[in-house]
């Protein structure tokens, strides 16, 4: 069965530094979403992509953040200048998109990102 | 603002009991409700989706009922067993396609 994959699975920075969370969405699906989910909290949206660009953000997603489709299979998150609160644990997820209202997002295994 | 809350918390059930979590919404102009199952550090597992016009879903062991109208859904599981142990996330599609989620409902089956 296809799968959502990410890379890497664990990564470990220092505040204010860039990182770069990568993903592999389902082919042929329309729409990639980045989540996370701060430990022991809900897991919360923060941005989705279709058509090459972003569809919808939600106000977690500032500046520091981008995402981008570098070809025609990643999916990645850019986090530019890293701060303790980002630590967390990053979902990819991707939708089909078609008949999006009948269809759920597959999401990936995640990235735990720690910020020292 | 959408809100989504689940209870309990957490449950922990003896193998074999049937079990119920609980789920609502406090906006009912929802597309669609579905129920994810979440293992300690993995990602998320779909389970059901019930579009807004539907009442409920069945998959094996597994229904999920929405009341749109009441801002509610359940997950009903028959006859646990120590492999549903895990976690149980409720997310509704309200605006657009992104989800917004409980912070989940923690199962633990005991044999």
């Amino acid at each position: 069965e296809p799968e959502v994959t990410q890379t890497p699975s664990h990564q470990v920075t220092q505040m204010g530094q860039e990182v770069i969370l990568r993903c592999v969405p389902i082919s042929n699906h329309l729409y990639f979403y980045w989540y996370r989910q701060i430990l022991g909290q809900k897991v919360e949206f923060l941005v989705s992509f279709y058509n090459n660009e972003i569809s919808e953000k939600s106000e977690i997603f500032d500046d520091q953040f981008s995402v981008e489709r570098p070809d025609g299979s990643n999916f990645t998150l850019k986090i530019r200048s890293t701060k303790l609160e980002d630590s967390a644990m990053y979902f990819c997820a991707s939708l089909g998109g078609r008949e999006w209202v009948q269809e759920t997002q597959y999401f990936g295994p995640g990235t735990r990102l720690l910020v020292l | 603002k959408q809100e989504v809350t689940q209870i309990p918390a957490a449950l922990s059930v003896p193998e074999g009991e049937n079990l119920v979590l609980n789920c609502s919404f406090t906006d009912s102009a929802i597309y669609n409700l579905q129920w994810f199952r979440q293992d300690p550090g993995k990602g998320l597992t779909s389970l059901l989706l019930i579009q807004s016009s539907q009442r409920e879903q069945t998959s094996g062991r597994l229904n999920a009922s929405l009341d749109k109208s009441s801002g509610r859904s359940t997950l009903y599981i028959a006859a646990s067993q120590p492999g549903d142990s895990a976690t149980y996330l409720c997310a509704v599609n309200q605006a657009g396609t992104a989800l917004i989620f409980g912070k989940g409902t923690t199962l633990s089956v005991s044999s």
